[in-house]
């Protein structure tokens, strides 16, 4: 089945710093690929669309400038948090599928922790 | 834009017993996707079942199984036979239809399922 791998799994930085995440798909291709993030006992919200070898659709309320997401390839998407603050702390996952209008397959999500 | 509302924060039944979760969705799409995805402590996304908006008959996976009222606008989550793994978060969310694939999914809230034993 379609495999959604991210990395790293867990990361602690200090505030000011910024942090990569990544979001490989393993067997497919995806020219797209979507970034949530995840507060404690909530819900998913949607940060972005990563589209490949163009620009990231942003919902609505997320700053484009803290959150820097590029897919240069149809397996790789990744996610910067640029000047992390103790309040980017979150669960942050990504997701893609394989094929048109199928589900959505999700990496196994970062916990970030700024300090 | 679409919403999806799940009213029940959480639930808790015995092993063995039957439970459903509700959902309810807005949308003026006609054509799209539901599904219900599940989160154990793991936080790993796992897809439960999905259900077309187009087809009447309601899906089945094993012991889930939905009751989608598309009139409605209901997609109920029944898990019969409920296991001690089968606690977890529970996620309804919707997909609209797109020829493109470039749409996410809207998720509910959540229903934090509890399986005592």
């Amino acid at each position: 089945g379609a495999v959604v791998s991210q990395h790293p799994s867990r990361v602690i930085c200090k505030s000011g710093t910024s942090v990569k995440i990544e979001c490989r798909s393993l067997d497919f291709q995806a020219t797209t690929m979507f970034w949530y993030r995840q507060f404690p006992k909530k819900s998913l919200m949607l940060m972005a669309t990563s589209n490949e070898g163009s620009k990231a659709t942003y919902e609505q309320g997320v700053e484009k400038d803290k959150f820097l997401i590029n897919h240069a390839s149809l397996t790789l998407s990744t996610l910067t948090v640029t000047s992390a603050h103790p309040e980017d702390s979150s669960f942050y996952i990504c997701s893609a599928r394989d094929r048109v209008n199928s589900p959505l397959h999700f990496g196994n999500g970062t916990r970030l922790t700024v300090t | 834009a679409q919403t999806v509302t799940q009213s029940q924060p959480e639930m808790s039944v015995q092993e063995a017993e039957t439970v459903t979760l509700s959902c309810t969705y807005d949308t003026s799409e006609n054509n799209y996707y539901l599904f219900w995805y599940k989160q154990p402590p793991s936080r790993q996304m796992i897809l439960v079942i999905r259900q077309e908006a187009y087809k009447q008959q309601n899906a089945t996976e094993n012991r889930f199984s939905v009751n989608f009222q598309k009139a409605a606008k209901s997609f109920s989550l029944k898990i019969s036979d409920s296991q001690l793994g089968d606690t977890a978060m529970y996620f309804c969310a919707f997909m609209k239809y797109s020829g493109g694939g470039a749409d996410g999914l809207t998720f509910g809230k959540g229903t934090h399922l509890i399986i005592q034993p």
